[in-house]
């Protein structure tokens, strides 16, 4: 059965970049990497997906290596609005959906 | 803009009582889910849908049933409510299963 490792928490400070990374082992071959914003009260938001290499939208950017044994999702100068938890989204090899236990960002002034 | 709703935002019911939550999308998707998300534990998917009238167990159904006679609309249902179904949950909808569109949520208290 796959499953999914991420950092229960980290902290930054405006204007750095932060990297949270989701290991997952077993994925499905050939099945896109997702990952998710939630603020309080709110249901998640997808922010970014990939299959392999480098993925870059407005928001954010997401490296996967070529095993696909994890993935490293990664936001720009952070600002006060991107704490938020952050949860990585992948299906196994029998292709079980499988979120992450999410990862909370604290962004400090 | 992409629109999932879901009935209630704060539900309390009784242990026993049968409990339905409604959940509609407007993007006429393929593909529904309900998930619980418990503090500590994440997103659990309870069951999903891929089209009408069809349905799968995810990893915690017991408990929970669904319908989805429309394609718009896929209702869980907890045939008696005990309170360890007491959480928050969550539709969500979507044309591919990797990228989901969820609803604000309902928290349900059974008590």
């Amino acid at each position: 059965l796959a499953k999914t490792t991420q950092p229960i928490s980290m902290d930054s400070y405006e204007g750095q970049e932060v990297n949270i990374t989701c290991s997952h082992n077993n994925i499905a071959t050939n099945d896109y990497i997702t990952w998710y914003q939630q603020f309080p009260s709110q249901g998640p938001r997808f922010i970014i997906q990939g299959y392999k290499t480098k993925v870059t939208n407005e928001v954010a950017s997401l490296f996967i290596p070529a095993d696909r044994k994890s993935s490293t999702l990664s936001l720009p100068r952070v600002s006060l609005s991107d704490t938020a938890v952050y949860y990585c989204l992948v299906h196994d090899s029998s292709y079980k959906l499988i979120f992450g236990s999410g990862t909370r960002l604290l962004v400090r002034p | 803009d992409v629109k999932v709703t879901q009935s209630s935002r704060y539900l309390v019911k009784r242990t026993g009582e049968k409990v339905f939550l409604e959940c509609v999308q407007d993007m006429d998707h393929e593909n529904m889910f309900w998930y619980r998300q418990d503090p500590g534990l994440g997103l659990r998917l309870i069951y999903f849908s891929y089209d009408v009238k069809m349905k799968e167990k995810g990893d915690i159904p017991e408990g929970y049933s669904v319908s989805r006679e429309k394609k718009e609309r896929f209702s869980l249902i907890l045939e008696s409510a005990s309170t360890n179904q007491t959480s928050m949950y969550l539709c969500a909808s979507s044309e591919r299963t990797y990228e989901q569109y969820f609803g604000p949520g309902t928290r349900l208290t059974v008590t």
